[in-house]
């Protein structure tokens, strides 16, 4: 079974400052790892995807995320925080040949002056 | 590529109607997702479908609801009777994965608010 956990509900960060958002996934298989974000009154869109290459992956917007096997963990950075960056982000996991996503409950980050 | 297209964008309606969301997802994808957002419960999977094929309506809050996928370019979600609770931001999703099993992940849709009163 697959499962995500993305910790804090909320992060609230000043601009121009660090971003990191938590996610840390369970698999029984080798995973596959997203990161999405909701402006408000839009769907989800896709920042950036893990599919066994690269472990440091590169986003759009600035932001990457790194997959940790030994921590099972695939975090989202992005060094410099922008007002356009207050959004909701979802973590989400799958597999190969399995096109299922398990969706985390989402971080609301919000960035203030 | 206009994306996955949901329609309508928002719906109010009066408890007891029947309620039926549409969705067309992008060219060539095999995969169609239907999801329920709310502050209470997040993203919901209700249905998905593969090659217009339903797999897994395990989410299917109840038999008010069904889904259907008439062909590869269409798909509907209905609640009848619809419920005040039904209230929710519905999405549907589209997805390929490659011959050997790449996970390319989903596009979804702009999402339909429907408000049940």
């Amino acid at each position: 079974a697959q499962s995500v956990t993305q910790l804090g509900s909320h992060v609230s960060v000043s601009e121009g400052a660090l971003v990191l958002l938590r996610c840390n996934y369970s698999s029984s298989v080798p995973p596959y790892l997203f990161w999405y974000v909701q402006y408000p009154n839009q769907g989800l869109q896709l920042l950036l995807k893990y599919t066994s290459a690269a472990t440091l992956v590169k986003g759009i917007n600035g932001f990457e995320a790194e997959f940790k096997k030994s921590e099972t963990s695939f975090h989202l950075t992005k060094p410099s925080a922008h007002m356009s960056d207050a959004a909701e982000y979802f973590c989400a996991v799958g597999s190969g040949g399995y096109n299922k996503l398990i969706f985390g409950a989402g971080t609301r980050l919000a960035v203030h002056p | 590529d206009a994306g996955v297209i949901q329609s309508p964008r928002h719906e109010v309606t009066e408890m007891g109607q029947e309620v039926t969301l549409r969705c067309k997802p992008i060219s060539g994808h095999d995969y169609l997702f239907w999801y329920r957002q709310t502050m209470m419960r997040g993203l919901e999977l209700l249905i998905y479908f593969n090659n217009n094929v339903p797999i897994d309506d395990s989410g299917m809050p109840e038999d008010r609801f069904s889904a259907k996928m008439p062909n590869a370019s269409f798909s509907t979600l209905k609640i009848q009777p619809s419920e005040p609770r039904d209230s929710a931001v519905y999405f549907c999703a589209s997805s390929s994965h490659s011959r050997s099993g790449d996970n390319y992940g989903y596009t979804f849709g702009s999402g339909t608010r429907l408000t049940v009163v």
